[in-house]
């Protein structure tokens, strides 16, 4: 069975770095592009951007370039996103899904809800 | 980037009863590279449809999808009391992909 396993919610202070995981099982890890979709508060889907674990080939919609950092250490089977500096606009579910042989989803993680406040 | 418009917003229907669900493109959508989720509260979205009209593996066959160009239709056709949530239909024929902002259907 695929699962992706998403990391906890987190509670930070706005400034603050962070970096949540994804940890993929029941398939070939590196064989697949992982993305990561945001999910504001009452909002729409939004495509961040999604990471080929076997090379790191890494593409990001444009308005999360620099915002954030995809990483992957296929070793262990993890896919990560991270900020350096968080905002409370980032205040947000995350989820983790991958990717088919097209860029739509088959499986997702359960989410990580990041909330920044003062 | 392409603009994906749901409608209705909300369609309050009954178990048993069809539902039809749209999502309109501001412009066309390569290929048919479309695909329809379905979020319950508190879940992550599922994969129902892809390719406008390939049901994923697992999902009923009273979900169906259809469509090309810029207007494309997810029909359910016999409301099952678990069908009822949030439905948002995906484009993936241009970078950046993008999400309609989804349409609610809720127990009448």
């Amino acid at each position: 069975e695929v699962q992706l396993v998403q990391s906890g919610a987190e509670v930070k202070k706005p400034g603050e770095s962070l970096k949540i995981s994804c940890k993929g099982s029941g398939y070939s890890f590196t064989s697949y592009w992982i993305g990561w979709v945001r999910q504001m508060p009452g909002k729409r889907l939004e495509w961040m951007g999604v990471i080929y674990p076997d090379d790191s080939d890494t593409r990001y919609m444009p308005s999360f370039q620099g915002q954030v950092i995809i990483s992957a250490d296929k070793s262990i089977s993890t896919a990560y996103l991270q900020w350096s500096s968080l905002e409370a606009s980032d205040t947000a579910m995350y989820y983790c899904a991958r990717q088919r042989d097209k860029p739509y989803f088959d499986s997702w993680g359960q989410g990580t809800l990041v909330t920044v406040s003062s | 980037e392409i603009v994906l418009t749901q409608s209705p917003g909300t369609l309050s229907l009954s178990p048993g009863e069809r539902a039809t669900l749209s999502c309109r493109a501001s412009q066309s959508v390569r290929s048919s590279y479309l695909a329809w989720y379905q979020q319950k509260p508190g879940q992550a979205p599922r994969l129902l449809i892809y390719g406008a009209s390939s049901r994923a593996t697992g999902i009923p066959d009273r979900f169906s999808g259809s469509g090309s160009g810029t207007d494309f239709t997810l029909t359910i056709s016999r409301l099952d009391p678990e069908d009822f949530a949030v439905f948002y239909c995906q484009q993936y024929g241009s970078s950046p992909w993008t999400f309609g902002q989804g349409t609610k259907v809720e127990i009448k």
